[in-house]
């Protein structure tokens, strides 16, 4: 029962532009949202969160866009860089915070 | 604030061996987690703690997976009976309190041959 997906596998951005990485679920009651990011061998660093009282969350180069009717949320990076090249994870759960579902994880790969 | 620290980083071990990870969270995190990823999925929640007790293990992959936190502070996750299917990444982390985020170390891989 996969209840977070991220359907794009891999996702190949200039350098400069804009990334948008995108993740849906099933469950109506996950909350609390979170982005991840992981190099190989490495453990996912957070990046950003949203709860659902919000559409939108910023930080930095980051923003997080929440559509709960859609059941949908989107990772916005402006300007992409060639660091940001890794494996990103969204993940939803409930505010509670007892566990959290992770998606499959899209690749980003930033042309420099 | 030093960050989750998982050991060991690998460990290689021959089918039929149990193996056990440890894993100190960030100070003053009163909930821990392990979870469990494997190639080209996303980390898989295994079981929690808030402080010593564990409050959810029914997604323990099989009754060789144990988990501990006798004192609140580390945590340790043990496979016993290794399996190659056991061969993955498992990743811990920490939450200040209930509903914020969740903070992961750098993971132990396990290679069963």
């Amino acid at each position: 029962d996969q209840q977070v997906k991220q359907n794009s596998p891999s996702l190949s951005v200039q350098e400069g532009r804009i990334s948008i990485l995108n993740c849906d679920y099933t469950n109506s009651m996950f909350d609390y949202f979170l982005w991840y990011k992981k190099y190989p061998a490495e453990g996912p660093t957070f990046l950003i969160s949203i709860s659902s009282i919000k559409d939108k969350n910023e930080d930095g180069r980051f923003t997080v866009f929440l559509n709960k009717s859609a059941k949908h949320l989107s990772l916005h990076i402006v300007p992409s860089q060639p660091g940001d090249s890794a494996v990103y994870f969204c993940a939803a759960g409930g505010y509670t915070g007892n566990q959290f579902y992770f998606g499959t994880g899209t690749s980003l790969t930033v042309i420099p | 604030d030093t960050g989750v620290s998982q050991d060991p980083r690998h460990k290689i071990t021959k089918r039929g061996q149990n193996v056990t990870f440890r894993c100190d969270p960030i100070s003053e995190h009163n909930r821990l987690y392990w979870y469990r990823q494997t190639l080209g999925q996303g980390p898989e929640f295994l079981t929690y703690f808030q402080n010593e007790a564990q409050l959810e293990k029914s997604r323990l992959l099989s009754d060789r997976f144990s988990a501990e936190r006798p004192k609140g502070s580390f945590s340790t996750l043990e496979i016993q009976r290794t399996e190659q299917g056991d061969s993955a990444m498992y990743l811990c982390a920490s939450s200040p309190t209930q509903g914020n985020t969740i903070y992961f170390g750098e993971g132990s891989w396990l290679t069963v041959v």
